[in-house]
């Protein structure tokens, strides 16, 4: 079984609607991370949190929000898509005092 | 803030040359690791290698090795013996210890390994 998954991995939806992406992990990690890819580019950082009470914007938080509902759980949500949020987004993880990020098989969102 | 270019868009190898991915990075940090990741088709993020800031020798992984010049800010992948699985984009990225492990990504690098 995979240590982070993501559900759904593909989704398409209208403008204006309510999305939630949801992130699971198996490892024990406090730390976890939801990075959007936009085509022919690397990952930007959306949110990113420490632990359950802990919650920290990235470079691009605009448009978005997130909920740490326990250690393993981390969902993100655009509360109003627009087009532009078309992107494939990741969730990845962290151990604290390790210097690797395990990532999720990603989420392909269509906003139409 | 962290910055991190990769300057070659794609490049394309023969089966079972070598090729040579640029990276160069820019941080006012002296505690960091540099990373490599693969993006294959099926579009999962796969670490190929990694490199601590401090030590000063190069990171060696099979067939994938890096050239880090810490003054120069350069850290660069070189894939020997290129196979076609070796197909993918390639990111190169920054992780500053002090700032909650983000990893800050260049463009990337599309690498075609021609039969």
């Amino acid at each position: 079984d995979a240590d982070v998954t993501q559900t759904p991995r593909n989704r398409i939806t209208k403008t204006g609607k309510r999305i939630m992406l949801e992130c699971s992990q198996t490892k024990g990690h406090d730390r976890m991370y939801w990075y959007r890819q936009d085509p022919g580019l690397g990952l930007q950082l959306i949110y990113y949190s420490f632990d359950v009470k802990d919650i920290n914007k990235g470079e691009i938080s605009d448009g978005y929000s997130v909920s740490r509902q326990a250690q393993a759980k981390f969902s993100l949500s655009l509360e109003s898509a627009i087009p532009n949020q078309t992107a494939l987004y990741f969730c990845a993880t962290s151990g604290v005092g390790r210097d690797e990020q395990f990532f999720g098989p990603g989420t392909r969102l269509t906003v139409l | 803030a962290q910055t991190v270019t990769q300057s070659q868009p794609e490049m394309s190898v023969q089966e079972a040359e070598t090729v040579t991915l640029s990276c160069t990075y820019d941080t006012s940090e002296n505690n960091y690791y540099l990373f490599w990741y693969k993006q294959p088709p099926s579009r999962q993020m796969i670490l190929v290698i990694r490199q601590e800031a401090y030590k000063q020798q190069n990171a060696t992984e099979n067939r994938f090795s890096v050239n880090f010049q810490k003054a120069a800010k350069s850290f660069s992948l070189k894939i020997s013996d290129s196979q076609l699985g070796d197909t993918a984009m390639y990111f190169c990225a920054l992780m500053i210890k002090a700032a909650g492990n983000k990893l800050t990504f260049g463009g990337g690098t599309r690498v075609l390994v021609k039969p």
